[in-house]
């Protein structure tokens, strides 16, 4: 089983700041399948990337993510009000078909 | 608009049984695999099972593995988990999600508001 580990577990940082989350994976993940979420305070998991670096559709371009292998990781270039909320990377491309890191809370400084 | 709602859940008592349902909209239902995921009260996200589109491949994590069972009605565009032997550690909000793909290697594209489980005596 491929184990997801991210990082920082909170990150504080003020509005129009970067933001710079990671995830590392215990093995290889195939073909780059690690997607990104995020998921805001009694809401469900929004899909932000999937593929490590293609935004989902209607994701604004401040968020990207890159990586391959067993590291990647998730920019929001300058962070908006609307982005303080808690984001997981997943993989879903070995078995079992998918696993999900614990999570990294961004919160305001 | 691609429209997922779960339905299904409750209050249950240990070693019990509940069925949970996702009826989806929007979207071609058969041609796309199917995930249910959960999360427990204050917790992060777990993988629970994935469906592919025709019901040929299923997975499950080992947490549920031989209590639970996902199947789909391509026909009634709905999608079930069928849970068996409940236990404390199943309560969660349990969400419906679609894939962005037919395989199960397929990404949480699209998802419910949930359903919540509660296992208790």
């Amino acid at each position: 089983e491929i184990v997801l580990t991210q990082s920082p577990g909170t990150l504080s940082l003020s509005p129009g700041e970067r933001a710079t989350l990671s995830c590392r994976a215990s093995q290889s993940v195939s073909s780059s399948y690690l997607a990104w979420y995020q998921q805001k305070p009694g809401q469900a998991p929004r899909l932000l990337i999937y593929g490590a670096s293609s935004r989902a559709t209607g994701i604004p371009d401040r968020f990207s993510g890159s990586g391959s292998g067993t590291d990647f990781t998730l920019t929001i270039s300058r962070l908006e009000p609307e982005d303080f909320a808690v984001y997981y990377c997943q993989q879903y491309g070995s078995s079992p078909p998918v696993t999900f890191g614990p999570g990294t809370k961004v919160d305001i400084k | 608009e691609v429209q997922l709602v779960e339905s299904g859940g409750g209050l249950v008592q240990p070693g019990r049984s509940l069925r949970l349902s996702c009826a989806a909209s929007g979207f071609t239902f058969g041609d796309y695999a199917m995930h249910w995921v959960r999360q427990a009260p204050g917790k992060g996200l777990e993988w629970v099972s994935s469906i592919n589109w025709n019901s040929g491949n299923m997975g499950y994590a080992d947490s549920v593995k031989g209590r639970f069972s996902i199947s789909r009605d391509n026909a009634k565009n709905s999608l079930y988990l069928q849970m068996n032997s409940l236990r404390a550690e199943d309560t969660a909000l349990y969400y419906c999600a679609k894939g962005a793909s037919s395989g199960w290697f397929s990404v949480c594209q699209h998802w419910g508001q949930g359903t919540l489980v509660t296992v208790s005596s």
